[in-house]
Formats: C-alpha cells, structure tokens, sequence
C-alpha cells in the first residue's frame, strides 16, 4: 500500500541554523508533491509545491527538493527562527491510482530554541 | 477573500449517534476535500466534491458521507458514531479545473476543523 514517512521524532534546532525536514514515500508515483505547516489547534497551512520534472523549489527561507529515484523529498528552512516552530505536513498527489485525492504524511514535529 | 470556516469547533457525541459537521468554502473555490486527523497524525483523506458530486473517496465505510451545496460549502455527515470516530475534522476548498489533472495540484485551504470527541 502507499505509505509516505516523515521524521517520526521531533527535530530540535538552534535559532539561526538550516533545518531540515525529510519525507520518504513508497508504492506510490507523485506528479506533485506539497508541504504544509501546521500550528497547534489550525489546520494545515499551503507552503510549497514542486512538481515531478522539478529537482528544486525556493521560497524566500525555504527551499524543497524532489528527487523520484530515490522517492524522497527535503524541505529545508534557513536562517530558521523560533516562530518556525511548529508541525510540518508533507503531501503527495497525482498518481493515477489515486485520482484526485492529496495523501499527507504524519508530520514532523520543528521546534526551534532561541 | 473569506477563508474557509468550519461548524461547530468542538462536538461531544455519544457512541452510535449521527453527526453534521459543516463548511464554508473559501470564495471562489469550486471543490472540498474532508479530511479526518487523529492525535499525532497526518491528515486521513475521507472524499472531496466537485461541482456538487463525489470526486474520490479514501478508505472509509458509507456510514461516512458528504453534501456539497450548489453555493460550494459542505457537509460531513458519519452515522452510528464509534469511539474511534474520536479526531479533528478538517475541510479544505480549492480551485480546480474540473478536469483530473486540474485536481492533483490545487493547493489546498484548510479551515481550523471540529474537534468531535464520541464517548
């Protein structure tokens, strides 16, 4: 069955350093690939996109990779801050099995001390 | 722009109960997905409407169904309540095409979910 993994434990960073998210996905080809942030007692909020034919995606701080060989994708926050802090969703679509549903991992939890 | 607002935010049911829990989609977006997201985990997608019809549904039993109204908002409806139904339900509109492709990449827009507790 598809199954899409995230950092399982939370990541602790120190203000001002690059943190860096992981997602790992099997029996699954994705067209598009999504990441989401998403704050205690919110729902999830849209960050990025990236798609299968792109290797990188920036938006100022963040940056997303997208490799499908190796069926994995990194998110990576820069100069991060501690109002980075908070749960970070990645989100797989576009496979043909799986008409137009988004399938989201279990998140990773980001915490980042001053 | 209105973003999308959810109905109630928290909900006590009793095991074997019914319940609607409703949506108001963002303006000008045309499709909802509901989602179902228990404690430390990732948001399980239960089925999304297009123009007013089920356009996927994900691994969950017909006691889980949906409405979408000609003005784009939604309901979930879950019969014959069980302790498991326990989670944050989570609705998100997009803008989509109407086409299949058009439906993978739509960023999503959540609303802040019903808490629905079934004791």
């Amino acid at each position: 069955s598809q199954k899409i993994e995230q950092n399982s434990e939370a990541l602790n960073i120190q203000e001002g350093k690059t943190a860096t998210l992981t997602c790992n996905y099997t029996n699954y080809s994705p067209a598009y690939l999504q990441w989401y942030r998403q704050d205690p007692g919110r729902g999830p909020v849209f960050l990025l996109l990236i798609r299968e034919n792109e290797k990188e995606k920036r938006k100022e701080r963040l940056k997303v990779t997208f490799d499908t060989t190796l069926k994995q994708s990194l998110f990576h926050i820069t100069a991060s801050q501690p109002a980075d802090s908070a749960t970070y969703l990645c989100a797989l679509s576009g496979s043909r099995s799986s008409a137009s549903k988004i399938i989201f991992g279990s998140g990773t939890r980001l915490s980042i001390r001053p | 722009e209105t973003g999308v607002t959810q109905s109630p935010t928290h909900l006590i049911k009793t095991r074997g109960q019914q319940v609607t829990l409703r949506c108001s989609s963002q303006s000008g977006h045309n499709t909802v997905s509901w989602y179902q997201q228990a404690l430390g985990q990732g948001p399980q997608f239960i089925f999304q409407y297009y123009r007013e019809e089920e356009n996927g549904r994900g691994n969950f039993p017909p006691r889980f169904s949906g409405l979408q109204f000609p003005n784009y908002s939604s309901e979930l409806n879950v019969n014959a309540l069980e302790l498991d139904d326990s989670a944050l339900y989570l609705c998100a509109s997009s803008l989509d095409g109407g086409t299949v492709r058009r439906s993978y990449n739509s960023p999503l827009h959540f609303g802040n979910g019903t808490r629905l507790t079934v004791t």
